[in-house]
């Protein structure tokens, strides 16, 4: 079946440096990506989103890219920090956002202080 | 805090027991779904409501799981005969449906434990 999954389940990066955790997506008709971060005993909370007539959008410390081609999703975080360390999903839905949410499994970014 | 409330945080039961969740959905969202996470998965979908109205139920939602929203604003999740296999972290997200795309926001979810 069609799923969202991701390349590496943890990550560990030193503080300050960049992270760049990574997704494939292979349903074709996915038009609305959103990447949650999950601490440890909590909700999954709303990072950035992007809708697939974009390429890249870029928030706060993050920046989310978006291969169509090679149906790819990146999520970049810039100087990371150790409040960054969580889990990381990427979830995607389709027709404009009117279907539940795919989720991937999660990468687990962990800094180095 | 994304506005999303959940009630209770954890919940023990032993097998065979019936359980019952709340969630209270941010005020202005029309749109709940009701979600299900293992340790080291992502969540997965159960069942979603449009103001009162449950629009879809996924294959996980056995006929043991029953879901309510009715006056379209908070929600209950009830889970009878308790299996082991129903510990999981159970997660609600609210959102606003509009044109285009449409952003859950998740509560801190309900932490159910089996014995």
């Amino acid at each position: 079946g069609e799923s969202v999954g991701l390349h590496l389940p943890t990550l560990s990066v030193q503080e300050g440096d960049n992270s760049i955790i990574n997704c494939a997506y292979s349903n074709s008709a996915s038009d609305y990506f959103i990447w949650y971060k999950q601490e440890s005993g909590k909700g999954p909370q709303f990072i950035i989103d992007i809708r697939s007539n974009m390429d890249k959008r870029q928030g706060q410390r993050v920046t989310v890219l978006l291969n169509k081609t090679v149906k790819h999703l990146s999520l970049q975080i810039a100087a990371t920090q150790p409040g960054d360390s969580a889990v990381y999903f990427c979830a995607e839905n389709s027709n404009s956002g009117n279907t539940p949410l795919v989720f991937g499994k999660g990468t687990r970014l962990s800094v180095i202080a | 805090d994304t506005g999303v409330s959940q009630d209770p945080r954890h919940k023990i039961t032993k097998r065979g027991q019936n359980v019952t969740f709340r969630c209270d959905p941010i005020s202005e969202h029309n749109r709940l779904y009701w979600y299900r996470q293992t340790l080291g998965q992502g969540p997965e979908f159960l069942t979603y409501f449009q103001n009162e109205a449950q629009l879809e139920k996924s294959r996980l939602l056995s006929d043991r799981f029953s879901a309510e929203r009715p006056k379209g604003s908070f929600s209950t999740l009830e889970i009878q005969r308790t299996e082991q296999g129903d510990s999981a972290m159970y997660l609600c997200a609210s959102s606003l449906v509009r044109q285009g795309a449409e952003t859950q926001y998740f509560g801190p979810g309900t932490r159910l434990l089996v014995l």
